[in-house]
């Protein structure tokens, strides 16, 4: 079945620092990844849909020079969190559609997420 | 008023007792989705179902699509079937293909 791999699961970094989080699809091509973001107790909210080969589209509100998002390639998405505040600690998930003609066109497979505390 | 809506929020079960969460929504979809999270935050895709009713082993997800309701339903509760069960619902919103809006999820647990 589909995997997506997520990493790191848990970074703790002091505040003014950059984190990037990486999503590795490891058996299927993604051409369209997902990122989510979930605070303590709360649903998870869409930060940006991230497409291989283009630019980021984020969602209202998402600032897109703090929450940097890379597609290079089919297998990875990369979310760098620029200039960490301790606001911004949070749990960031990521997940993965695999592209047309694959088996699983239609499932979409979540990583196990990254847990971000800024201190 | 959220446009996906899930009840109840918290659940509280002894095992083998046969469970029912529901999921209503607002909006226009192309599909529905049950995820189940557990306590270290994983997610895992349950079902995704666009009409009638699905099953995976003790689990069974029904949708209605005129009465834009769902129901994830456990057969014979389990303690491991204790998670976070959230419903998600997929269309094109604002623009956005396959974009997910979740509910707030249900909080089970299934007591021994």
């Amino acid at each position: 079945g589909a995997v997506v791999s997520q990493h790191p699961s848990w970074v703790i970094c002091k505040s003014g620092t950059s984190v990037k989080i990486e999503c590795r699809s490891l058996d299927f091509q993604a051409t369209t990844m997902f990122w989510y973001r979930q605070f303590p107790k709360q649903s998870l909210m869409l930060m940006a849909t991230s497409n291989e080969g283009s630019k980021a589209t984020y969602e209202q509100g998402v600032e897109k020079d703090k929450f940097l998002i890379n597609h290079a390639s089919l297998t990875l998405s990369t979310l760098t969190v620029t200039s960490a505040h301790p606001e911004d600690s949070s749990f960031y998930i990521c997940s993965a559609r695999p592209r047309t003609g694959y088996a699983g066109a239609n499932v979409l497979t979540f990583g196990a997420g990254s847990r971000l505390t800024v201190l | 008023k959220n446009e996906v809506e899930q009840s109840p929020q918290n659940l509280t079960a002894q095992e083998g007792e046969f469970i029912t969460i529901n999921c209503s929504y607002s909006v226009g979809i192309s599909a529905l989705h049950w995820l189940q999270q557990h306590p270290g935050g994983g997610i895992v895709s349950l079902f995704m179902l666009s009409s009638g009713k699905k099953k995976h082993g003790r689990l069974i997800a029904t949708i209605n699509i005129q009465e834009k309701h769902s129901s994830l339903h456990i057969t014979a509760s389990h303690p491991r079937d204790s998670a976070v069960y959230i419903c998600a619902v997929g269309g094109n919103y604002g623009g956005a293909t396959n974009k997910l809006i979740f509910g707030t999820g249900t909080l089970l647990a299934v007591q021994p």
